[in-house]
């Protein structure tokens, strides 16, 4: 199975964009989706299928593929959105993959 | 409210085994396929098996493959993992996931997952 690639950390200021590439050869062919780990905490799910946000996600946050590449933007960051974030998506022999997370730090 | 309440994380040696319970409510059971994800202290999330609604597909990472387990009891609404010749590299918080989807007796693997427990440890040490 191939492998999912994110930056390991990320530092923004308070109201600036933060964007999260997670990088595949098959992400073309999949749809990614994207969660929200605060410590101690189980993952909560922010985008799917790309670019889809579920209720209850606040409108900062979005979704944007580009071939082999998916981006989770934050916009107008908060020291809320402190936490780690992961991608996913899925291979041919419908196994599941994550990425291996990015740490987002909140100045 | 739909929930998923993980059980069953202990201290085990090295070789031994465990099952772990997840248990299910505020939705129709056997219509989502159930995985497993967990994530060892300090690293990231690690997808481990899952099993379809319907029971008769299940797939799992390279990683447990052939050491672990996964079955469902529909009559309890109860997932579980059966996990054998445990090592240190297993030593995990063991998360229950359900998919956003309805996939019928696909395993539903392009769903993502909306609902989550809060997970049980489980230590492999001697």
């Amino acid at each position: 199975s191939y492998e999912l690639t994110q930056p390991p950390s990320l530092s923004v200021s308070p109201g600036q964009t933060a964007r999260i590439t997670c990088s595949g050869d098959a992400l073309p062919k999949r749809f990614s989706s994207w969660y929200q780990q605060r410590p101690g905490q189980a993952p909560v799910l922010v985008i799917y299928r790309d670019t889809e946000r579920p209720s209850g996600i606040p409108e900062r946050f979005s979704g944007s593929p580009s071939g082999t590449t998916v981006t989770l933007t934050i916009s107008g960051v908060q020291a809320e959105d402190e936490a780690d974030y992961y991608c996913q998506s899925s291979d041919n022999n419908d196994i599941v993959l994550f990425g291996g997370g990015t740490k987002l730090t909140v100045l | 409210e739909v929930q998923l309440l993980e059980s069953g994380g202990d201290l085990v040696q090295p070789g031994g085994s465990l099952r772990l319970s997840c248990a299910a409510s505020g939705f129709t059971f056997s219509n989502y396929a159930l995985s497993w994800v967990r994530q060892a202290p300090g690293k990231g999330l690690e997808w481990v098996s899952v099993m379809s609604g319907s029971g008769k597909v299940a797939h799992y990472a390279d990683s447990v493959r052939g050491r672990f387990v996964i079955s469902r009891d529909d009559s309890t609404n109860t997932l579980y993992l059966h996990m054998n010749t445990l090592t240190a590299e297993d030593t995990a918080l063991y998360y229950c996931a359900r998919p956003l989807d309805l996939c019928g007796s696909s395993t539903c693997s392009t769903s993502p997952f909306d609902v989550w427990g809060q997970g049980t440890m489980v230590t492999v040490s001697s």
